[in-house]
């Protein structure tokens, strides 16, 4: 059984810049929830897919986009980077989904950094 | 809403002595309750998590919390701690009708050889 897997580990970008950051979730599971990590604070949720619906979002613009492929592996796309937005981007997937109290599996997260 | 503080950021303890880490939330709702802890340039890892029934709850790597609903706190406390316990810990909160999870800020441990 893989367990979650991101791409890539690290990124440069400029600001203006657009980027999309890939996830692969765990072997079975149905949902996959995105959240920011800015250096020094806990992730902050982003948004959450569940058999490739959106399925809540926190409290990001609409630059922040998504999308969940039928074999649940799922993007992130931001658009028109700010400086602000250099962080570490976690991707947790979690089975059967809509529940509350799943667990949600992280993978090792990609690090965006923003010049 | 429902929302995470984590009291402490930064504890060090030695190597052998017992520590806890202060967790407490708020929520207008039912919750589930969950300790993650992330080693350096690594993801976050699941400790343990409460969702009913006792409120003592054991996880891995010997860490044990507590669910307090009349004081909303949910510590985690470890009897004896290792060099290999250094990291960061995250306290999350999630509604039963929900999704989303709440993170805290973190409390980072260190263990003092």
């Amino acid at each position: 059984e893989t367990g979650v897997t991101q791409s890539p580990t690290h990124l440069i970008k400029t600001r203006g810049q657009q980027v999309t950051l890939r996830c692969s979730s765990q072997s079975g599971h149905n949902t996959v929830s995105w959240y920011q990590q800015a250096l020094g604070q806990g992730p902050q949720f982003i948004f959450q897919y569940y058999r490739e619906e959106e399925n809540g979002r926190g409290n990001f613009p609409p630059r922040f986009s998504g999308l969940q492929f039928p074999n649940y592996s799922s993007e992130l796309n931001v658009n028109a980077l700010e400086l602000d937005d250099s962080a570490l981007y976690l991707c947790a997937s979690s089975f059967p989904g809509l529940a509350g109290g799943d667990t949600q599996y992280f993978g090792p997260g990609t690090r965006l950094t923003v010049l | 809403a429902q929302s995470v503080t984590q009291l402490d950021s930064q504890v060090p303890v030695f190597e052998e002595a017992p520590v806890e880490l202060r967790c407490n939330y708020s929520s207008s709702v039912s919750v589930y309750l969950f300790w993650y802890v992330q080693y350096p340039n690594q993801g976050l890892q699941l400790l343990l998590k409460y969702l009913s029934g006792s409120t003592l709850v054991k996880g891995i790597n010997g860490f044990e919390a507590e669910f307090n609903k009349s004081q909303t706190s949910f510590h985690l406390r470890k009897p004896s701690v290792h060099i290999s316990d250094t990291a960061e810990y995250f306290c999350a909160v999630s509604a039963n009708t929900g999704n989303q999870f709440y993170f805290g800020t973190g409390t980072s441990l260190t263990v003092i050889p």
